[in-house]
């Protein structure tokens, strides 16, 4: 069990630039969530999945925004013309289903957009 | 609406006494979890305590206790003994059934251990 991991840890871009992060759950967890984390607030939930099929995606979310899990394993999450409002850490944590007590967090990817 | 509220942006608590860090939340689901996360200076997310809706008593991992107040919808967190490596972001998480349950966060209470 390698725990959650997030590729990459640090992304710089220019506004404007598409950007794509990875995550990859501990195995056989089944549900997959996306958080957003700004300096000094909580997670903010994006998005997550059952194995592939994402199930809720946050209002907050604009279209530039997109999740895949197409196999039911790691995950994906791209953003379109990134803009200065979009740099945060995006968080990825796993659970084994629904009912799990616990979620287990990466380390997160840093994103700058400059 | 807000789902969880954490009123106490900072916190200060001299090493080794206790500090107790506010959480109330609202949900009319039954059926709901409670969490407590710890978030130190280095990121990383590390759950400390659950405590489930029809659970009778309160839970309690190590030096980390839940006061949970069901018709007050309150679950404090309490903290013993406090360390100077205590020092850190604490979040409050709720996860409803009607939610899907997804997991979602207050903003959280900065603590400070001084020695």
């Amino acid at each position: 069990d390698t725990g959650v991991s997030q590729d990459p840890r640090h992304k710089i871009t220019k506004r404007g630039q598409n950007v794509t992060f990875r995550c990859d759950p501990i195995s056989e967890h089944n549900r997959l969530y996306w958080y957003r984390q700004t300096l000094g607030q909580g997670p903010e939930f994006l998005t997550y999945f059952q194995n592939e099929a994402q199930l809720e995606k946050s209002r907050l979310l604009s279209d530039r925004f997109s999740a895949e899990r197409p196999k039911g394993s790691f995950s994906t999450l791209e953003i379109q013309r990134t803009e200065q409002g979009d740099s945060a850490m995006y968080l990825c944590a796993s659970n084994p289903g629904p009912t799990g007590e616990k979620l287990f967090f990466g380390s997160g990817t840093q994103l700058s957009v400059l | 609406a807000q789902k969880i509220t954490q009123t106490q942006p900072g916190m200060f608590v001299q090493e080794k006494e206790a500090v107790t860090l506010d959480c109330t939340y609202d949900t009319s689901d039954p059926s709901y979890g409670l969490f407590w996360y710890k978030q130190p200076s280095s990121g990383e997310m590390i759950f400390l305590i659950y405590q489930g809706s029809y659970d009778q008593q309160n839970a309690t991992e190590g030096r980390y206790s839940l006061n949970f107040q069901k018709a007050r919808k309150s679950a404090n967190l309490v903290i013993s003994a406090s360390q100077l490596g205590d020092s850190a972001m604490y979040f409050c998480a709720m996860r409803e059934r009607t939610g899907g349950f997804k997991t979602i966060f207050g903003a959280g209470t900065r603590l400070f251990v001084k020695a």
